[in-house]
């Protein structure tokens, strides 16, 4: 079965640099979440979209920025990065017209050096 | 705002045994979902079983089950025969509907399966 797909799957980044994430959904998935995971930590949610619209918002910070497209991929944009926003980014995916759970893609790791 | 708690850090089984891991959660709303989810090594989010509140049946996949416990809003995840692949950071995690709102996950708990 087809899943989220993320890419790329590791990039490196320099301070100050931007960086931006790609997630594919499963197939006539509509929903679409990017989760944050720092090393040791349990995932923090950043933004959710729905049927292209923002569904719901956590702890993004403003230099960060995502939507989803018409064919329902989603993209992450991460401006004068930092440090700390080294981490494994996650996308994933569900129906709210089919009523499934979130299914995770195998996740974006960044590292700013 | 909602919470999730896993109390148990860190836990140890020995292959084929049993081992209970456990949840508790904080909310005022009455329709939400409760999950665990797996990540093993490699760091992939493995949804390992879902329950829904209304449901007063306890969610049961193979080897996995949960006890569910509205009341006590307590969520408890039993691993039956356990296998060395079980090895992973176990999360817990709570959303209200609809489908588009945040996951809230605990802080999970590795779980070590020993041949």
């Amino acid at each position: 079965a087809a899943g989220v797909i993320q890419s790329p799957r590791h990039l490196i980044k320099e301070k100050r640099e931007t960086a931006t994430l790609k997630c594919y959904p499963i197939p006539r998935h509509d929903t679409v979440y990017w989760y944050q995971q720092g090393p040791g930590q349990d995932p923090q949610f950043l933004i959710s979209f729905y049927e292209k619209m923002q569904s719901d918002k956590g702890s993004i910070p403003d230099r960060f920025s995502a939507q989803q497209f018409s064919d329902y991929h989603s993209e992450l944009n991460m401006s004068s990065l930092e440090l700390g926003d080294s981490a494994l980014y996650f996308c994933a995916s569900s129906s709210g017209a089919e009523d499934t759970e979130a299914f995770f893609g195998q996740g974006t790791r960044l590292t700013v050096v | 705002a909602q919470t999730v708690t896993q109390s148990q850090p860190e836990m140890s089984v020995q292959e084929a045994e049993t081992v209970t891991l456990s949840c508790t959660y904080d909310t005022s709303e009455s329709n939400y979902y409760l999950f665990w989810y797996k990540q093993p090594p490699s760091r992939q989010m493995i949804l390992v079983i879902r329950q829904e509140a209304y449901k007063q049946q306890n969610a049961t996949e193979n080897r996995f089950s949960v006890n569910f416990q509205k009341a006590a809003k307590s969520f408890s995840l039993k691993i039956s025969d356990s296998q060395l692949g079980d090895t992973a950071m176990y999360f817990c995690a709570f959303m209200t509907p609809p489908w588009g709102r945040a996951l809230v996950f605990g802080k999970g708990t590795r779980l070590s399966v020993i041949a």
